[in-house]
C-alpha cells in the first residue's frame, strides 16, 4: 500500500539549517510528483513547492525561493526539503504529499514540526 | 498568483444540517479544483477532485460543483465526524494555491 513517511520534529536556532525527509513506498516513485505544504500553528495550508520525481526539477511558490531547497534521492525513494538561514516565522509543520494524475494530493506524510527558537 | 477566497471562514451547524462552502478563484481555473478535509493534528484528506468527482471511499453526502471561478462543496446532512476544517486548492497552474479554510463547528 502507498505510504509517505516523514522525519521527526526538529528544534533549531535562528540562522541554522534543517533538512526534512519524505520517504515514499508502495508505488513507483518517479511516476508521481511530490508537493510540500506548510502549516504554521493555528493557521491554514500554504503551498511551498513541487518536485518532479522523474527529472528532479523543482518549482517553488513565491516567498519560498532562495532559502528553501527541494531535492531527491531516487535510490531510496526519498524527497527532501532543506530550509537555510532559519527564521522564527519558519516555525510550522511541513507536510509532503504525493500528487495524483488529477493534481490532487492523495497521500500525505504525517508532517514534520520544525520549531525555530533560541 | 491565483487567489482562492472561501466563504464563510467559519460556520456553526447542527447534526443533519445541509452545509455549503464556496470557493472563488481570482481567475478562471476550469474544473481544476480540489477539496480537502483536515481534522486537528492530522494531515488533510482529499474529498473531491476535478471540482465534482468524489474520491473513492468518501461518503456520498459530500458533493462538489462549479467551474471557472466559482465552486461549492456541499455536505447534504452533517454528521459528527464532519466537524473539521475544509480547504479548496487550485491545481490549474503553478504556484498551486489553497483557500484560507472554512472551519465547521458544532452549534
Amino acid at each position: 500500500q502507498v505510504q509517505v513517511v516523514q522525519s521527526g520534529s526538529e528544534l533549531k536556532e535562528p540562522g541554522a539549517s534543517v533538512k526534512v525527509s519524505c520517504k515514499a513506498s508502495g508505488y513507483r516513485f518517479n511516476l508521481f510528483p511530490l508537493n510540500w505544504v506548510r502549516q504554521a500553528p493555528g493557521q491554514g495550508l500554504e503551498w511551498v513547492g513541487w518536485i518532479n520525481t522523474d527529472t528532479g526539477n523543482p518549482t517553488y511558490a513565491q516567498g519560498f525561493t532562495g532559502r528553501f531547497v527541494l531535492s531527491l534521492d531516487t535510490s531510496v525513494s526519498t524527497a527532501y526539503l532543506q530550509i537555510n538561514s532559519l527564521e522564527a516565522d519558519d516555525t510550522a509543520r511541513y507536510f509532503c504529499a504525493r500528487e495524483d494524475i488529477n493534481g490532487a494530493l492523495d497521500y500525505w506524510g504525517q508532517g514534520a514540526l520544525v520549531t525555530v527558537s533560541s | 498568483d491565483i487567489q482562492l477566497t472561501q466563504s464563510p471562514s467559519f460556520l456553526s451547524a447542527s447534526i443533519g444540517d445541509r452545509v455549503t462552502i464556496t470557493c472563488r478563484a481570482s481567475q478562471a481555473i476550469s474544473i481544476f479544483l480540489v477539496w480537502y478535509q483536515q481534522k486537528p493534528g492530522k494531515a488533510p484528506n482529499v474529498l473531491i477532485y476535478g471540482a465534482s468527482n468524489l474520491r473513492g471511499g468518501v461518503p456520498s453526502r459530500f458533493s462538489g460543483s462549479g467551474s471557472g471561478t466559482e465552486f461549492t462543496l456541499t455536505i447534504s446532512s452533517l454528521q459528527p465526524e464532519d466537524f473539521a476544517t475544509y480547504y479548496c486548492q487550485q491545481v490549474y497552474v503553478f504556484p498551486r494555491t489553497f483557500g484560507q479554510g472554512t472551519k465547521v463547528e458544532i452549534k
